[in-house]
């Protein structure tokens, strides 16, 4: 999983109460991103980071909102969970390209089931 | 209609198949294209990463990119049991921080 990993991997949660998940990678990218994953759509990007304490939304931020304190670290905050939150959610890095207009790809980590009741 | 569309399947073959999977698109922006293999329970592994429009090869895998056609395919030769899995096509404009757009993967069983 290229040096990223993700905790809790599991976690159940009832109606309202927030929730806290966190990516942290050891691979010194830059670039930090969280997906979640739901059957029929596949996976869709919540936020994302170009830096320290740069953030920016992704497609579909609505009730979560992200920080980035320190570069191995990207965390993701539900303020006050719902069900249709319930989800696999997944964090990604990528790098600076080592050449002007070469790509960069995206290494995803393990996962954390989310379960809202 | 979603950017990228991918036929979900499930598809079943016999070990030893060629195996195609295809993704269309809408935007012909997209310049970088990707396939992910996902395992049960797990995280999207990268695969193949191509840019603009050819193929590429690794081992058993090929991928072909056709920016005329907005298509783009997959294959396997020689399937195994372990590549039983869901894959997962992916592409993006910008080279940097641009965002992934993902099709929804096509499930795959190989069977011995």
């Amino acid at each position: 999983d290229a040096g990223i990993t993700q905790s809790p991997r599991h976690k159940v949660t009832e109606t309202g109460t927030p929730v806290t998940l966190r990516c942290h990678q050891t691979e010194n990218h830059r670039y930090m991103y969280w997906y979640r994953q739901d059957p029929g759509h596949g996976l869709r990007l919540i936020h994302y980071s170009y830096g320290v304490k740069d953030t920016d939304k992704g497609e579909v931020s609505d009730g979560y909102s992200v920080s980035r304190s320190k570069t191995e670290d990207f965390l993701l905050t539900l303020e006050s969970a719902t069900s249709s939150q319930t989800s696999v959610y997944f964090c990604a890095i990528s790098s600076v390209p080592r050449v002007p207009g070469a790509g960069n790809e995206q290494f995803f980590g393990p996962g954390t089931r989310l379960t809202v009741l | 209609q979603k950017e990228v569309e991918q036929d979900p399947g499930p598809l079943s073959v016999p070990e030893g198949a060629i195996v195609s999977l295809n993704c269309t698109y809408s935007n012909s922006a997209f310049q970088y294209f990707m396939w992910y293999r996902q395992y049960s329970r797990k995280g999207p592994e990268l695969l193949m990463y191509t840019y603009s429009s050819g193929n590429k090869e690794d081992g058993r895998f090929t991928a072909q990119v056709d920016k005329s056609s907005k298509y783009i395919s997959l294959f396997i030769r020689d399937s195994q049991p372990s590549d039983s899995a869901t894959y997962l096509c992916a592409m993006k404009r910008g080279s940097t921080l641009g965002r992934l757009y993902f099709g929804r993967g096509t499930q795959l069983t190989v069977w011995p």
